[in-house]
C-alpha cells in the first residue's frame, strides 16, 4: 500500500494561471480531504469528498477553488486565476470507506508557490 | 461548525522534562480526538488517539486524556526527548470531517 499519494510535491505558477493539486488516496479509502497550511499556521480544513460526491465544502473560496473526487482517478482541487495569497502548502488526506472515527492518513503535501 | 482551540501556541520545556498541550471544541456531538505530529516540511502523522467512550489512553511516553462533559482534551509527553520537538495538532471529528486546532510548537531544550 503506497499511502496517499499527491503531485506534483511542488508547483509554481504565474499569477494569473491554474494550478491542479491532485490525490490519489489509500487502496480501499474513498473519504477524501482537503487542508491548506500556510507558513507557521495550522491545517484549515477546505473540503470533505467521497466518490463522486462532495460532502462539506464549507472551508473552501467561494471563488477559483472548486474540487472533485471522480469515480475512477484521484480528486483534484483545482485553482483558477491563482493569487500571491494561495501560496501555501495542500495536503491532502484520506480515510477509510463506511466506518466514522477512523485515523485520517496524510498525503506529502503540494507546495504551491504563486510568482 | 465545530470550533477547536488549542494552547498554548508554542512551548518549550527541558529535555526530560514532562509536556502538556490542551484542546477544547465545541461540538457535543464529536467522537473521535486524534493528535497528530507534523515535523519539518513532512506531512502531519497520527501519535495517538482517543475515543468518546474513553477517559483516557497512553502509549508509552504519550498519553491522551478526554473530559467530554467539559469538552477538553489533552496531550501528555512525558521524559521529552529531542526528537519529540515538532508542531502537534489536536482534531475532533464527527461523521469523519476532522477540524484541527491551530498547532503548538514544541521546543525541547538541551
Amino acid at each position: 500500500n503506497a499511502g496517499v499519494m499527491q503531485n506534483p510535491r511542488h508547483l509554481v505558477r504565474r499569477r494569473g494561471q491554474e494550478a491542479r493539486l491532485r490525490c490519489s488516496p489509500m487502496k480501499g479509502h474513498s473519504h477524501v480531504y482537503w487542508y491548506r497550511q500556510l507558513p507557521e499556521e495550522g491545517l484549515k480544513f477546505m473540503v470533505y469528498l467521497q466518490k463522486e460526491n462532495i460532502i462539506d465544502e464549507s472551508g473552501m473560496p467561494k471563488e477559483r477553488f472548486s474540487a472533485e473526487f471522480p469515480k475512477e482517478g484521484p480528486s483534484i482541487l483545482r485553482i483558477q486565476q491563482v493569487v500571491r495569497g494561495d501560496s501555501a502548502a495542500y495536503f491532502c488526506a484520506s480515510s477509510l470507506k463506511g466506518q466514522e472515527n477512523t485515523e485520517a492518513f496524510f498525503g506529502q503535501g503540494t507546495r504551491l508557490t504563486v510568482v | 461548525g465545530e470550533n477547536v482551540e488549542q494552547h498554548p501556541s508554542t512551548l518549550s520545556v527541558q529535555e526530560g522534562d514532562s509536556a502538556v498541550i490542551k484542546c477544547t471544541y465545541s461540538d457535543s456531538a464529536s467522537n473521535y480526538f486524534p493528535w497528530y505530529k507534523q515535523e519539518l516540511g513532512k506531512r502531519p502523522q497520527l501519535i495517538i488517539d482517543i475515543r468518546s467512550n474513553v477517559g483516557e489512553k497512553k502509549d508509552q511516553r504519550i498519553a491522551v486524556t478526554l473530559n467530554k462533559t467539559a469538552k477538553h482534551f489533552s496531550l501528555h509527553i512525558t521524559e521529552t526527548q529531542p526528537e519529540d520537538s515538532a508542531v502537534y495538532f489536536c482534531a475532533a471529528s464527527r461523521r469523519d470531517k476532522i477540524i484541527f486546532g491551530k498547532g503548538t510548537r514544541l521546543h525541547i531544550l538541551p
